[in-house]
């Protein structure tokens, strides 16, 4: 199925540390969504993104809309060991039921 | 918490058999989709319901088949069930064309 090309794999950081991780798309998309997904759970919601340009916050997380719509970006700034998890993007084309989703972002942090 | 609710947790079945999940949404949504996410990738789309009607689908055969109930719950089921359908299996509700909440998904091997 359709995915999003989403890097790196996999981090490992220590703590205190900023991490950067992007995701990029052959389409273009009306939103984009980057989600975090901790073992045994369903993926929450961090940050959603609805117009080219785009900056948006969440406390020490920050996401962009890429200008040609066919990227997005999350930055994570002071990581904490709460912080460990697997992030995904997903876009989202206006008018479509479906959320397409990156591979994910695996974070490690060593303390 | 997101307000979606998902049963069974987990679940093991054996090949060829027939498995319904369900899925009860978040107050105030109308709308349910489902995914699939295999180990250690992101999760694809498999339908979303709307109005009890199937509004949109993925790349799955029939033999994946949903219901939506006037209560917005839903169900998702599988006949003839195949190793390659051993995955976790997300529900995510959410207003009309809104943003989606993911439950915790229910865990499905089959052997």
């Amino acid at each position: 199925g359709q995915q999003l090309n989403q890097s790196p794999q996999s981090m490992f950081i220590q703590e205190g540390e900023d991490v950067s991780m992007n995701c990029t798309s052959s389409s273009i998309f009306n939103t984009w969504l980057w989600y975090k997904q901790d073992p045994g759970e369903g993926p929450v919601l961090l940050i959603a993104l609805y117009k080219a340009g785009e900056l948006t916050s969440n406390g020490r997380l920050t996401a962009q809309f890429g200008i040609t719509r066919k990227d997005s970006f999350l930055n994570i700034s002071a990581s904490i060991p709460s912080d460990v998890g697997i992030y995904f993007c997903a876009g989202q084309v206006q008018g479509a039921q479906k959320l397409v989703f990156g591979q994910g972002t695996r974070l490690t942090i060593n303390p | 918490e997101t307000g979606v609710t998902q049963s069974p947790t987990h679940l093991i079945k054996t090949r060829g058999q027939q498995v319904t999940l369900r899925c009860s949404s978040q107050s105030g949504h109308n709308t349910v989709s489902w995914y699939q996410q295999a180990l250690g990738q992101g999760p694809q789309f498999i339908f979303q319901y709307y109005r009890e009607e199937e509004n949109g689908r993925g790349n799955f055969p029939p033999r994946f088949s949903g219901l939506q109930f006037p209560n917005y719950s839903s169900e998702l089921n599988v006949n003839a069930l195949e190793l390659d359908d051993s995955a976790l299996y997300l529900c995510a509700s959410s207003r009309t064309d809104g943003i989606q909440y993911f439950g915790a998904g229910t865990r499905l091997s089959v052997l």
